[in-house]
């Protein structure tokens, strides 16, 4: 069965960091490009950052640009976001999924609050 | 970027009727390989979205054949024949051809009458 299964979530303050990770399993990990996309709550999805299957490129959106950094471990089939400086409007549920759309996490919320 | 303008925002439908769900790109989706970066996902409600139709036309695993998806260039439709219960869900677009970043539109509710 493939999974993918995302950690790491939770209630912090303006300014902290966060790392999240998303395992996997089912599948070939190391084959596919993955994305991070988040969702506000009650909002519609924004994708976030993309990291090739080798990670020879990594893609950010100019919201997380330079706070944000994904980064991922093909031997431990995890993917994983790095985020610092986080602010209020970074508060979302954080969806890993492969490039090819067929495969996503169930979200981990992350809520940004003092 | 890429503005992805999806229409109509919500619907309400009943059961074994058909619906259209209309999306228009800012530019052409069509890649310097030929294709066309546009696929439709549905996120049922409290689910993490499920790939409906990829490359305009083709359909995910598992999907029923009362999807459907056309279009090409800037103008895209995703129909849904024989609307069941079980559809009911937000719609989004999504277009991969220019990147960063991926867009996606602003989703389409589709409510059961």
């Amino acid at each position: 069965e493939v999974q993918l299964v995302e950690s790491g979530g939770g209630l912090v303050k303006p300014g902290s960091s966060l790392k999240l990770s998303c395992v996997a399993s089912g599948f070939t990990f190391s084959s596919y490009g993955m994305h991070w996309i988040r969702q506000a709550p009650k909002k519609g999805l924004e994708w976030i950052a993309l990291i090739y299957y080798d990670s020879s490129n990594k893609y950010y959106a100019d919201s997380v640009k330079g706070r944000f950094t994904i980064s991922r471990d093909n031997s431990k089939n995890t993917l994983y976001l790095e985020m610092n400086s986080l602010r209020s409007e970074d508060t979302a549920m954080y969806y890993c999924a492969t490039t090819t759309g067929d495969y996503w996490g169930q979200g981990v919320m992350v809520t940004v609050s003092s | 970027d890429v503005v992805m303008t999806q229409t109509p925002p919500s619907l309400s439908v009943a059961i074994g009727q058909s619906v259209s769900i209309s999306c228009k790109s800012s530019q052409s989706l069509v890649y310097s390989d030929g294709k066309t970066y546009l696929h439709w996902l549905l996120q049922s409600p409290g689910q993490s979205p499920k790939l409906l139709i990829y490359q305009v036309s083709n359909l995910g695993s598992g999907v029923p054949d009362r999807f459907s998806g056309t279009g090409s260039q800037k103008d895209f439709t995703l129909k849904i024949s024989r609307v069941e219960a079980e559809d009911l869900g937000v719609y989004y677009c999504v277009q991969a051809t220019h990147f960063p970043p991926f867009t996606f539109g602003s989703g389409t509710k589709l409510e059961i009458k």
